[in-house]
């Protein structure tokens, strides 16, 4: 059974950074691009960037809304996906997914989501 | 980024009824090479994440009862519910990975 279970949010000044980890089972990891998404509440999902599967060399693409204040890696040994957030702002508040993607397909399996909220 | 837009963002229906969802893209999603449109459905009833519906804009994920139904091509695109039942109370968002995601504002679905 395919697992994604997100850690590591809370909550977080204005200014600093955070980071989220996704712990993934059930599938072969290195096979799959490993994205992170998020949500306001209330709002619709907006996608913040994947890192590629084996084949593709593990590159990263990013929304240009977090390009430069969000990094993406994995750690293939341990099935773990990660979300470095720094220099956070309000509008950064929102329940952060991971999800899994084929090559070129839609995001087919969601984490259950981890609230991160920046405020003072 | 390609813009998606759904239509209605709300809609009150009763059981029973046949349900229909727009989702409009600001560019084709067809892919010439493979005849494919880049397009997904996905169901989020509250406090859960997104479930994937339909891909590929009208093949249904496993699992996925057959009342639900995707069509559309290139720039226009409909999610059909043919008999609402209670438990499809959710909102639905539609999806391009044409290029670099984007998801559309939603649809939400309410008891009349």
């Amino acid at each position: 059974e395919v697992k994604l279970l997100e850690s590591g949010g809370g909550l977080v000044q204005p200014g600093g950074s955070m980071r989220l980890s996704c712990a993934a089972s059930g599938f072969t990891f290195t096979d799959f691009y490993m994205n992170w998404i998020r949500q306001p509440a209330g709002k619709a999902p907006e996608w913040l960037g994947f890192i590629r599967n084996k084949a593709n060399g593990y590159t990263t693409e990013y929304n240009p809304s977090v390009k430069g204040r969000f990094t993406i890696s994995r750690d293939n040994t341990q099935n773990m996906l990660y979300l470095q957030m720094n220099t956070l702002r309000a509008e950064d508040t929102a329940t952060y997914y991971c999800a899994r993607r084929d090559t070129t397909g839609p995001f087919d399996y969601w984490g259950q989501g981890v609230m991160v909220t920046v405020s003072s | 980024d390609i813009v998606m837009t759904q239509t209605p963002s709300s809609q009150a229906v009763s059981a029973g009824e046949k349900v229909t969802m727009s989702c409009k893209s600001s560019q084709s999603l067809l892919y010439n090479e493979n005849k494919k449109n880049y397009l997904a459905w996905y169901q989020q009833k509250p406090g859960q994440s997104p479930k994937l519906l339909i891909y590929w804009a009208s093949t249904r994920e496993s699992g996925v009862p057959d009342r639900f139904i995707g069509s559309g091509s290139g720039t226009d695109f409909t999610l059909t519910i043919s008999s609402v039942q209670a438990e499809d109370l959710a909102v639905y968002y539609c999806q391009q990975y044409y290029n670099f995601p984007t998801f559309g504002g939603g649809t939400k679905l309410e008891l009349k």
